[in-house]
């Protein structure tokens, strides 16, 4: 059981170049989401997504897109990467949503923008 | 607007002395409050949350956590912390079932 996988767990690009973060859960969990987290400011909610081929923005949503094909996958994409997106990921999963249920992370990605 | 505030950025506390860690929200209802830790590199840990009921929730590590609807505050505790206890910690607080939404943060220093 390898609960909430982030890949990769380091990443440097230059601006303007494109990427997709990883995120894949194995525990048929519902709810998915993906968090930056910036020093003194805590995490901030990216997107999040409440089932296969549902999703919906956060309180940080441009400059990334996400989709949600299957159940156990949630990538984030980074159309054209800037400085201001230099952050740590985190990518989140609970069995449906917030009552009730406890959100498992990820250990997160870290991702420098030149 | 919907907020939550931890007024403390840095806090050091004696190894064997109490802790307490602040946290204000500010909403019309009452959301679902979590407390999350965070060590050095690594992702967060769910220490405690509240959804309904008993006010004063047990979590794991010795922490303990008090909601108080007319100071909307949900308090975190440690009666006697150990070294392992320094960390970042996070209070969290869900507006709805799918949004959460974090505090900045409190670093936790744990002196010998």
């Amino acid at each position: 059981n390898a609960g909430v996988t982030q890949t990769p767990k380091f990443q440097v690009l230059k601006t303007g170049q494109s990427m997709t973060l990883q995120c894949a859960q194995d525990m048929n969990h519902e709810y998915m989401s993906w968090y930056r987290q910036d020093p003194g400011m805590g995490l901030r909610l990216i997107h999040y997504s409440v089932g296969a081929g549902i999703t919906d923005q956060g309180e940080v949503p441009n400059g990334y897109n996400v989709s949600r094909s299957t159940t156990e996958d949630f990538p984030l994409r980074l159309l054209s990467a800037a400085p201001s997106q230099t952050s740590v990921y985190f990518c989140a999963s609970s069995y449906r949503g917030l009552s009730n249920e406890k959100l498992f992370f990820g250990s997160g990605t870290q991702l420098s923008v030149l | 607007a919907q907020s939550v505030t931890q007024p403390d950025i840095h806090i050091t506390v004696s190894e064997g002395a109490s802790l307490e860690l602040r946290c204000n929200y500010s909403y019309g209802a009452t959301p679902y409050l979590f407390w999350y830790v965070q060590s050095p590199g690594q992702g967060l840990q769910l220490l405690l949350k509240y959804f309904s009921g008993d006010t004063l929730v047990q979590g794991i590590k010795g922490f303990e956590a008090e909601f108080k609807r007319s100071q909307s505050s949900f308090n975190l505790r440690k009666p006697s912390v150990h070294w392992s206890d320094a960390a970042e910690y996070f209070c969290a607080v869900g507006f709805n079932d799918y949004k959460l939404s974090f505090g900045a943060g409190t670093t936790v220093t744990v002196r010998a």
